[in-house]
């Protein structure tokens, strides 16, 4: 695959339940993000891994929301007993190492929370 | 605190009229600008950077430092601009972690 891959596509899950996201980047990029997109609310930063440092995470909005990337390469997103106001877009992005870099995006996963 | 203001967040425009998609930031240092655009259906992608001076679609991007401002300008507005576009931030401050303006929807009326 050349880009990005998210998956699930779409999720709808029951409020208090917890949900995995997984995020395949492009391979050999050292950079990962997670972002959430909500309506009005544009591009919310969730977190942050840079090659082998410590992950930048500063955007997590609770502590019911945690990620890991294993080996370098894929992440996931979790989100422990979920709430209505956790249902959005979270969109994950891959850039090589480099501050000028450009970043891929994903095409995104749909959580909604009933 | 770094951030990226996007103080419209629709902005409406006929076929062939200018259009300018206002950002502002704040960053203490100096910091790298890009412009991000997501059409219907589409994953955000990017648009131009400031470091690049380059004109993409018709777009440019002027980084004034002074007014902390990185607008983004098309003299003649097309139907296929209709499109979310994202300012966005990165710096030495913050690892490269790139953050974004809330958006701005153009949609431009034929």
């Amino acid at each position: 695959g050349a880009g990005v891959s998210q998956s699930p596509s779409n999720k709808v899950t029951e409020k208090g339940k917890d949900v995995e996201l997984r995020c395949d980047p492009i391979s050999g990029h050292t950079a990962l993000y997670w972002y959430r997109q909500s309506l009005g609310q544009g591009l919310e930063f969730l977190i942050y891994f840079q090659g082998n440092s410590a992950p930048d995470k500063s955007g997590l909005p609770s502590d019911r929301f945690s990620a890991e990337r294993t080996g370098g390469s894929v992440s996931t997103l979790t989100i422990q007993r979920t709430q209505q106001e956790d249902s959005a877009v979270y969109l994950c992005a891959s850039s090589s190492q480099g501050l000028n870099t450009e970043a891929f995006f994903g095409q995104g996963t749909r959580l909604t929370v009933v | 605190a770094q951030r990226v203001t996007q103080p419209e967040k629709l902005l409406s425009v006929f076929k062939g009229a200018p259009v300018e998609l206002k950002c502002n930031y704040s960053y203490s240092g100096s910091p790298e600008l890009f412009w991000y655009v997501q059409y219907s259906r589409q994953r955000l992608q990017l648009l131009l950077r400031h470091i690049s001076r380059e004109s993409i679609k018709g777009f440019t991007a002027d980084l004034n430092k002074g007014e902390t401002s990185f607008h983004l300008k098309k003299p003649f507005a097309q139907e296929e601009d209709s499109a979310m576009y994202y300012c966005a931030l990165s710096g030495y401050n913050q690892g490269g972690k790139l953050i974004f303006g809330q958006g701005t929807e153009l949609s431009v009326k034929p």
